[in-house]
């Protein structure tokens, strides 16, 4: 089985300030780790993922994320955030199974203030 | 492409009312999944297909049904709303291990 956890429900920033969103996963297998964004009353748009190679990864609009096996974290980091940037984000992880389903942590809102 | 779509966007049941929410999929995927979205839970995942017809379940089965009749299409079926079942849907498609694209979602109110 396979869990996630987003340590932060909400984070407050101001708009060009840095911001790092946190995740943390447990698995007993490979994983394979995504980042979704979703705007409001939209569906979910993807960010970044790490499937193999090297443990830092760039998505869009800017952010990235940094694989760390040993404090099997995933955290999502954006140097100067912007208003617009205002959203939930979603962590996810999917494992060896059969139809690579994904289980999602319970997203962060991030809120970007002038 | 039109990449995932979902009908209807909204509805609104009477409890011990039947729906089907209706997902389809143009990008020729063969991996299907719906998701229900309650705030604080994230994304729980109800049922998903590996292939047309096939089917097999998630995390939350209990009160819906699903069919995969056709490749590109992907049904949730609601036998008896009730309450609990108040949420947003996802209905998303995959082809391997990049991650599934979503579809807009559907606002369900069960009264």
């Amino acid at each position: 089985a396979q869990s996630v956890t987003q340590l932060d429900s909400q984070v407050p920033v101001f708009e060009e300030a840095p911001v790092e969103l946190r995740c943390n996963y447990s698995s007993s297998v490979s994983v394979y780790l995504f980042w979704y964004v979703q705007y409001p009353n939209q569906g979910l748009q993807l960010l970044l993922k790490y499937l193999s190679g090297s443990t830092l990864v760039k998505g869009i609009n800017g952010f990235e994320a940094e694989f760390n096996k040993s404090q099997t974290s995933f955290h999502l980091r954006k140097p100067s955030v912007h208003i617009s940037d205002t959203a939930e984000y979603f962590c996810a992880v999917s494992g060896n199974n059969a139809g690579n389903m994904l289980t999602f942590g319970g997203g962060t809102r991030l809120m970007v203030k002038p | 492409n039109a990449g995932v779509t979902q009908t209807p966007k909204f509805r609104v049941l009477k409890t011990g009312q039947s729906m089907t929410l209706l997902c389809a999929q143009d990008m020729n995927h063969e991996y299907m999944y719906w998701y229900r979205q309650d705030p604080g839970m994230g994304l729980r995942l109800i049922h998903y297909s590996v292939g047309e017809g096939t089917t097999a379940k998630g995390e939350v089965p209990d009160g819906y049904n699903v069919s995969r009749l056709k490749k590109q299409n992907f049904l949730l079926g609601l036998e008896s709303a009730a309450p609990s079942q108040t949420s947003v849907y996802f209905c998303a498609s995959s082809y391997g291990l990049g991650g599934p694209s979503f579809g807009p979602g559907t606002r369900l109110t069960v009264l």
